[in-house]
């Protein structure tokens, strides 16, 4: 059960788009449509962006999408605001368990 | 609205047990898995367990397998983590989120320290 790797950071403008990648194997990633994405800003608790690769929860904003090719899947913030800078953290089905990504620090410019 | 309550949590000698909590409300609970992800102070999430929702099927992280063991009382609207043999690194804030294809709504967490 190796984490799933993503870059440690990530910056970008106002207003600009950034994507996220999370990397994993053909025994994670690739195998299931159940890649997730999590916001956590310091000291809350994480909050679910994407499920089943490409499913946003009801409230959360049309600016965060997901997508997935092969073993990596990948997670856009369009329109990049303040209130983006947070951690983010991908997850996936692995067949039983699950794996969480290593974790990305966003930073608004 | 979906609300998860953890408790149970605290400071323990390694080797030692402690058995936390989860309540549930706002939603149907018998009908939802419930998962518990945890994080090491300054780390990133680590997923611990995930039990379905009638308790018939738990599958565990490799490094809790054997000395954690997940269950539910549906009764109550709860979830419980029974963590025995604890060891410095449990050591984390330990969160639990109802299941829906993800981990789905969170818990605020309760912290978990095993230090001697």
């Amino acid at each position: 059960q190796s984490a799933l790797t993503q870059p440690a950071s990530v910056s970008g403008s106002p207003g600009q788009s950034i994507t996220i990648s999370c990397t994993g194997t053909s025994s994670d990633i690739g195998s299931y449509n159940l890649v997730s994405w999590y916001q956590q800003h310091p000291g809350k608790a994480p909050k679910l962006l994407i499920y089943e690769d490409i499913k946003r929860p009801s409230g959360i904003s049309y600016r965060f999408s997901g997508s997935k090719s092969g073993n990596t899947a990948s997670l856009t913030i369009s329109g990049l605001q303040t209130e983006d800078e947070a951690d983010y953290y991908c997850c996936s089905y692995a067949g039983g368990p699950y794996v969480f990504g290593t974790g990305t620090k966003v930073t608004v410019l | 609205q979906v609300q998860l309550v953890e408790s149970g949590g605290g400071v323990v000698q390694p080797g030692r047990s402690l058995r936390l909590s989860c309540v549930a409300s706002g939603f149907t609970f018998s009908s939802f898995g419930m998962h518990w992800v945890r994080q090491a102070p300054g780390k990133g999430l680590e997923w611990v367990a995930l039990i379905s929702y009638d308790g018939s099927n738990k599958d565990y992280a490799d490094s809790v397998k054997g000395r954690f063991t997940l269950s539910r009382d549906n009764s109550k609207n709860t979830l419980y983590l029974q963590m025995n043999s604890l060891r410095i690194e449990d050591t984390a804030m330990y969160y639990c989120a109802r299941d829906q294809g993800a981990a789905g709504s969170w818990g605020q967490g309760t912290q978990v320290t095993v230090s001697s």
